[in-house]
């Protein structure tokens, strides 16, 4: 399977711990994109990598999220001292070079989290 | 701020008949707008993209038309299966970042 994987797809964690996911986008693709989604609603945006470096950033994301993707490849997303407010769904997708604007963006699965 | 509205409420149609989904958004037209399909607990997956000079586009069963001056979108799904059954996605791309401005999604049922 060549498509962005995520890792975990479930998370369940307790208030005030952290955690850390990863993707994995399509070989390739030089474009990375972190959103977050809750039930009954559309994706929301909250980071983006062409490459490493992390060229926007959302109001969304807090000082207790934070992103990276060392060498533009795989990229993950830690969440400190989580609240039951960040339970939602955390989705990746990436899309290729070539494009003006990333236009054409693949998700992967999500990982789900539950903060207790 | 941009507002993008869909019909929260599920839409319900029969098997074979056109489903017309509808996407409006506030404010200033989009380089792009997109369609995406997602089924519970997975990811969308994109369907069309329609660009803003653009009046309407199709792919098999689909079909996505962008009207700038009323600020909507519409998609349809001609002979609709069963297998349609999902939640659809509209979503904004302007020229000015990379995201993906997203819609809350319409429910589509369709029963055999």
């Amino acid at each position: 399977d060549t498509g962005v994987s995520q890792d975990p797809r479930h998370k369940i964690t307790k208030r005030g711990q952290n955690v850390t996911f990863r993707c994995d986008p399509i070989s390739e693709h030089n474009r990375l994109y972190w959103y977050r989604q809750t039930l009954g609603q559309g994706p929301e945006f909250l980071t983006y990598f062409q490459n490493e470096a992390q060229l926007e950033k959302s109001r969304l994301l807090s000082d207790r999220f934070s992103a990276e993707r060392p060498k533009g490849s795989f990229s993950t997303l830690e969440i400190q001292r989580t609240e039951q407010g960040d339970s939602a769904m955390y989705l990746c997708a990436s899309s290729p070079r070539g494009q003006t604007l990333g236009e054409t963006q693949y998700f992967g699965p999500g990982t789900r989290l539950l903060v207790l | 701020s941009q507002k993008i509205e869909q019909n929260s409420e599920a839409l319900n149609i029969q098997e074979g008949k056109t489903a017309t989904l509808t996407c409006n958004y506030t404010n200033y037209s989009p380089a792009y707008l997109q369609w995406y399909r997602q089924d519970p607990g997975r990811g969308p997956v994109f369907l069309l993209l329609i660009r803003e000079n653009e009046k309407e586009k199709r792919k098999e069963r689909l079909k996505v038309t962008f009207d700038t001056t009323l600020k909507q979108s519409l998609f349809h799904i001609t002979a609709s299966q069963p297998a349609d059954s999902a939640t659809y996605l509209c979503a904004l791309l302007y020229n000015a970042g990379n995201m993906l401005t997203f819609g809350g999604g319409t429910r589509l049922m369709v029963k055999p």
